[in-house]
């Protein structure tokens, strides 16, 4: 089956410092998705990335789908406490697209 | 108010009885998910529905049960054949359809507790 690994699994952080996770298929995706889990809290749907090279940002976060749609890396630049929390991927598989094969998961801690 | 709902947030159970936890979406989604998730752990499918009376094993199928005679329903049940069901579990909801943006929606959870 699809294999996803992401590294690191735990990152700690002091606040103000930039934060990178990098998400790894073992085959080509279709798409891939993030998600944001908030300490006791459910997932949270950031974005999809569908084309090859594509980069997308959302205010300090910037999503990029690497060229051969087999990684993808979330960086969130000068980090605050409010980004607390396990950023999971969800690679879309390339023969259907559905997402629901998640990554273990990188868990974020940022000290104030 | 649309979403996803889950009940309820904590369920105490003993061992050897079968529990069946509530998941019910007002998005008008087609395709429902069962996750599990452990302390400090990401999520594992169990079930997924993507239409209505049809539904899918996951990776960890095994001690659990679902439904999906209604849309906007899917529950789960976890029978006394799990073997260590105490975790967190995640109902999601989606758009099924290739090629939509089918970013799933998640209920609040529900913490199981065998004791």
């Amino acid at each position: 089956g699809q294999q996803v690994m992401q590294i690191p699994q735990y990152q700690h952080v002091q606040e103000g410092e930039d934060f990178t996770t990098y998400c790894n298929s073992s085959t080509t995706l279709s798409n891939i998705q993030w998600y944001k889990q908030r300490p006791g809290g459910h997932p949270v749907f950031l974005i999809q990335l569908v084309k090859s090279g594509e980069v997308k940002k959302q205010k300090r976060l910037t999503f990029q789908f690497g060229e051969a749609k087999k990684n993808s890396s979330l960086h969130i630049t000068a980090t605050q406490t409010t980004d607390v929390g396990t950023y999971f991927c969800a690679p879309g598989a390339h023969n259907y697209g559905q997402n629901f094969v998640f990554g273990p998961g990188t868990r974020l801690s940022v000290l104030p | 108010d649309g979403g996803i709902t889950q009940s309820p947030k904590y369920l105490f159970r003993k061992e050897g009885q079968n529990v069946t936890l509530s998941c019910e979406q007002n998005l008008n989604h087609d395709a429902m998910y069962w996750y599990r998730q452990d302390p400090g752990q990401g999520l594992r499918l169990i079930y997924y529905s993507q239409i209505v009376n049809d539904f899918q094993k996951g990776d960890i199928a095994e001690g659990y049960s679902v439904s999906r005679e209604k849309k906007e329903s899917f529950p789960l049940t976890v029978t006394s054949a799990q073997k260590n069901p105490t975790a967190f579990y995640l109902c999601a909801s989606s758009r099924a359809l290739p090629g939509q943006k089918n970013e799933q929606f998640f209920g609040p959870g529900t913490r199981l507790t065998v004791l």
